[in-house]
């Protein structure tokens, strides 16, 4: 079964230093990877997604995510953390439903503060 | 304009009622879904639809009935609502969901507070 497992609840940084957010997956196939925002009280948007043409994955607001798939990690950063980042973060694995559909399984979500 | 939308935003209400909320989306997309967060953010995958046709129940209690009137459309009825009910519902839309890399499009949440 697919299942992703964020490893810290909550990381804090100071403006202008480096985020690092970590998620390890599990995955009895070649995945489907994403990472997911969640602003206070707003919906969630796509950060990027892992669709196998390159392991290193950029995606919105200066974020990016590589695949290691002897270390089965997924694990996003920013080289330099803004006041706006500040937020909630989804891992977010695709796993196949019924049907041959596929669902998306998330991670509890890493809490980002970002202090002056 | 708004891709996927949600109503109401809010909803408050009493044990044992019934209530609906509606979702739209105007992506042209086939696939639709409806998602729980708790309060503590965790998020799972309720139901989904792909053109009218339910795909996917994830063991949900059936006092929650979903219905899909035309694919742009996915609502939610909740019968006899109960405190555990209470959450964030999230309705979200992708292309159809056999392809494990469609992103899927989320609506800005209900909340749901029943008391």
């Amino acid at each position: 079964a697919q299942s992703v497992t964020q490893l810290d609840s909550h990381v804090s940084v100071s403006e202008g230093t480096p985020v690092l957010l970590r998620c390890n997956y599990s995955s009895s196939y070649s995945p489907s990877l994403f990472w997911y925002v969640q602003h206070p009280n707003k919906g969630l948007q796509l950060l990027l997604k892992y669709t196998s043409a390159a392991t290193l994955v950029k995606g919105i607001n200066g974020f990016e995510a590589e695949f290691k798939k002897s270390e089965t990690s997924f694990h996003l950063t920013k080289p330099s953390a803004h006041m706006s980042d500040a937020a909630e973060y989804f891992c977010v694995v695709s796993a196949r439903g019924g049907g041959g559909y596929n669902k998306l399984i998330f991670g509890a979500g890493t809490r980002l503060a970002v202090h002056p | 304009d708004t891709a996927v939308s949600q109503t109401p935003k809010y909803l408050v209400t009493q044990m044992g009622n019934d209530k609906s909320i509606k979702c739209e989306q105007n992506l042209g997309h086939d696939t639709m879904y409806w998602y729980k967060q708790d309060s503590k953010k965790f998020l799972k995958i309720m139901f989904s639809y792909n053109n009218k046709e339910l795909i996917i129940n994830e063991t949900v209690p059936n006092r929650f009935s979903p219905k899909s009137p035309d694919k742009a459309h996915l609502n939610l009825h909740i019968n006899s609502l109960e405190l555990g009910d209470s959450a964030v519902y999230f309705c979200a839309s992708s292309q159809a969901g056999t392809s494990g890399y469609n992103e899927q499009f989320f609506g800005p949440g209900t909340r749901l507070t029943v008391l």
